[in-house]
């Protein structure tokens, strides 16, 4: 069955540090791919985006981009903020399947 | 305007107890959502809504019953919860529930953190 795997965290970075965050997935057809991110105490919120291969999905500085070829949506960012600490939740949906597949969700701590 | 908004933001029941959450969202969405988030885990699916018509149930135990009066509302009744119910419990709603063999982008609220004593 379709799946997406993170990168474990905690990601531990200094503040204006470049920040990856590694998502693969494995799907049989053409998934649509987001980021959501989840801060301290609050519920999830859509990041970004891409619903083909090589879409680039962008938003506050995150970008992530649809590679078909490695199967995979990894996010980044060039200078991350204390206010970027949060867990990053990378999700798939697929055709007629109306599950979100959801990796485990890397969580994200920057220091001053 | 993608806001979904819940109350309450925090809920204490005991076992015994009757208590409600509710969701609202006001952008034309015709599919709600319930998910069930324990700590540090991702979301788990509950409850699907589309036009007011409940689509899914992922086999969630009678003592959570949901209920959407109207388009723009979604609520979910608890009743007789377990400790092991505590959680956040998140709504989300979508433009329609499946289109024409994908799925819509889903827009979460900001929850509500259930505590069972």
């Amino acid at each position: 069955g379709d799946s997406v795997t993170q990168m474990e965290g905690p990601v531990t970075l200094s503040e204006e540090a470049f920040l990856t965050i590694n998502c693969t997935y494995t799907a049989t057809g053409y998934p649509s791919l987001f980021w959501y991110v989840q801060y301290p105490g609050e519920g999830l919120q859509l990041l970004l985006k891409a619903t083909k291969a090589d879409d680039k999905g962008s938003n506050k500085g995150f970008e992530a981009t649809y590679r078909k070829e490695t199967t995979s949506f990894h996010l980044e960012k060039g200078s991350v903020q204390v206010s970027d600490s949060a867990v990053y939740f990378c999700a798939l949906t697929e055709g007629s399947n109306y599950q979100l597949i959801w990796g485990a969700g890397t969580k994200l701590i920057i220091k001053p | 305007d993608t806001e979904v908004t819940q109350t309450p933001k925090h809920l204490v029941m005991g076992m015994t107890n009757k208590k409600s959450l509710k969701c609202e969202q006001h952008m034309g969405h015709r599919a709600m959502y319930w998910y069930k988030q324990k700590a540090k885990k991702p979301p788990e699916l509950m409850f699907v809504y589309s036009y007011e018509k409940l689509s899914i149930n992922e086999s969630v135990p009678s003592r959570f019953s949901p209920e959407c009066p109207n388009s723009s509302l979604l609520n979910l009744h608890l009743h007789a919860l377990q400790p092991e119910d505590s959680a956040l419990y998140l709504c989300a709603s979508s433009q329609e529930f499946q289109r024409e063999g994908y799925q819509e982008t889903q827009y979460f609220g900001p929850g509500t953190r259930l505590l069972v004593l």
